[in-house]
């Protein structure tokens, strides 16, 4: 069975401080890994994805994230944070392909603060 | 990118009432789309799978009496709540994969409900 975990379900950052989002999944095959963003009242936006080649995805708003295998970890960075990107981000797995269900982490809230 | 849409944005009704929430690609075609219920500060939960021309597929403990899911078109899904109570109140958003690149989804901006 295929699982997500988000360490920290509340992250506070300085506005330019790095911004670090913990993922971590569970599944028995190789999965594809996304991370999106949810704004108050609005529904999700995908920053980025991985699915296979490259381990280090690039997406919008300046944030990357890189697979490890070893690590079993999907973890989300952006160099410098900026007030807009105050949000809720969710991580989420699928066994492959858009037709399979995503399973999602339970979701960090991220505060910036100037 | 692939928009989809969602319609009400936010409904209010009266307990034991129906509500019926649409959800609709709008420029490009979903044989599959997924409905999800969020409820205030927690993450998504997938509540079935909903199949073009036939039935949806609904995750364990979903009563499928209630929330009912049909897929009449390439472009529509319908979730309508039957005899809602106050505990159905949610944030239900839905997500439809492009054909073009079928890992990706899409979502809705979500309708909020409450019932009171």
């Amino acid at each position: 069975a295929q699982s997500v975990t988000q360490l920290g379900s509340h992250v506070s950052v300085s506005e330019g401080a790095l911004v670090l989002l913990r993922c971590n999944y569970s599944s028995s095959v190789p999965p594809y890994l996304f991370w999106y963003v949810q704004y108050p009242n609005q529904g999700l936006q995908l920053l980025l994805k991985y699915t296979t080649g490259a381990t280090l995805v690039k997406g919008i708003n300046g944030f990357e994230a890189e697979f490890k295998k070893s690590e079993t970890s999907f973890h989300l960075t952006k160099p410098s944070a900026h007030m807009s990107d105050a949000a809720e981000y969710f991580c989420a797995v699928s066994l492959g392909g858009g037709y399979n269900k995503l399973i999602f982490g339970a979701g960090t809230r991220l505060a910036v603060h100037p | 990118g692939a928009v989809v849409s969602q319609h009400p944005s936010w409904v209010i009704c009266k307990s034991g009432t129906s509500v019926k929430i649409e959800c609709r690609s709008l420029d490009f075609q979903a044989t599959t789309m997924f409905w999800y219920r969020q409820f205030p500060k927690q993450s998504l939960m997938l509540m079935a799978t909903s199949n073009e021309g036939s039935k949806a597929t609904y995750e364990q403990g979903v009563e499928k009496d209630k929330f009912l899911i049909n897929h009449a078109s390439l472009t529509l899904s319908t979730l309508t709540v039957t005899s809602a109570h106050p505990e159905d109140s949610s944030f239900y958003i839905c997500s439809a994969p492009t054909g073009t690149s079928s890992y990706e989804q899409y979502f809705g901006p979500g309708t909020r409900l409450t019932v009171t």
